[in-house]
């Protein structure tokens, strides 16, 4: 079935470094992709998506581009702030009835 | 349109007991679904309902699971004779028909606690 493979956390970065999340999916069909981040004692938001090959999804400085030949996500940010701790989800949009199928998340916790 | 509503935001129960948690979604959105969410885990498909239609129910929800969408608005989970394996983040979506391309709104969950 379809599934979603994502790194392994917790990440700990210093402020304004680099960010990089793998995220690699097993899908039949051609499946939408979506990155969600969920802050402490809060729901899921959604944080961005690509919903074909190559399209390239942003929000907040995050981006991720769709790479069908890789089947993968990756989210990434060219400088992190304190603010963007939290967990990161990378789902997809699989199943009959379009159903989101998540990785397992990663922590990511920045320092200033 | 205020987002996904979920209540309560917290629950705390009696092994054996049941319980029952409420979804508002957003008022347009005439997709619903319900996930479970486990410490350290991404949330897992339990249920979705098309309107007040059940489409979908995972292997997850055993029978002592129950869902409900009386009149395609707000939906029920309830959950007979609790177990403390049932303690977990119960989460409810919304979309859109499109929701497949524009993605899902949830809500801030139920925290189930069994004891």
């Amino acid at each position: 079935g379809d599934s979603v493979t994502q790194m392994e956390g917790p990440v700990t970065l210093s402020e304004e470094a680099f960010l990089t999340i793998n995220c690699t999916y097993t899908a039949t069909g051609y499946p939408s992709l979506f990155w969600y981040v969920q802050y402490p004692g809060e729901g899921l938001q959604l944080l961005l998506k690509a919903t074909k090959a190559d399209d390239k999804g942003s929000n907040k400085g995050f981006e991720a581009t769709y790479r069908k030949e890789t089947t993968s996500f990756h989210l990434e940010k060219g400088s992190v702030q304190v603010s963007d701790s939290a967990v990161y989800f990378c789902a997809l949009s699989g199943g009959s009835q379009g159903n989101l199928i998540f990785g397992k998340g990663t922590k990511l916790s920045v320092k200033p | 349109d205020t987002g996904v509503s979920q209540d309560p935001r917290h629950k705390i129960t009696k092994r054996g007991q049941n319980v029952t948690f409420r979804c508002d979604p957003i008022s347009e959105h005439n997709r619903l679904y319900w996930y479970r969410q486990t410490l350290g885990q991404g949330p897992e498909f339990l249920t979705y309902f098309q309107n007040e239609a059940q489409l979908e129910k995972s292997r997850l929800l055993s029978d002592r699971f129950s869902a409900e969408r009386p009149k395609g608005s707000f939906s029920t989970l309830e959950i007979q004779r609790t177990e403390q394996g049932d303690s977990a983040m119960y989460l409810c979506a919304s979309s859109s028909a499109s929701g497949r391309n524009y993605g899902y709104t949830f809500g801030s969950g139920t925290r189930l606690t069994v004891v």
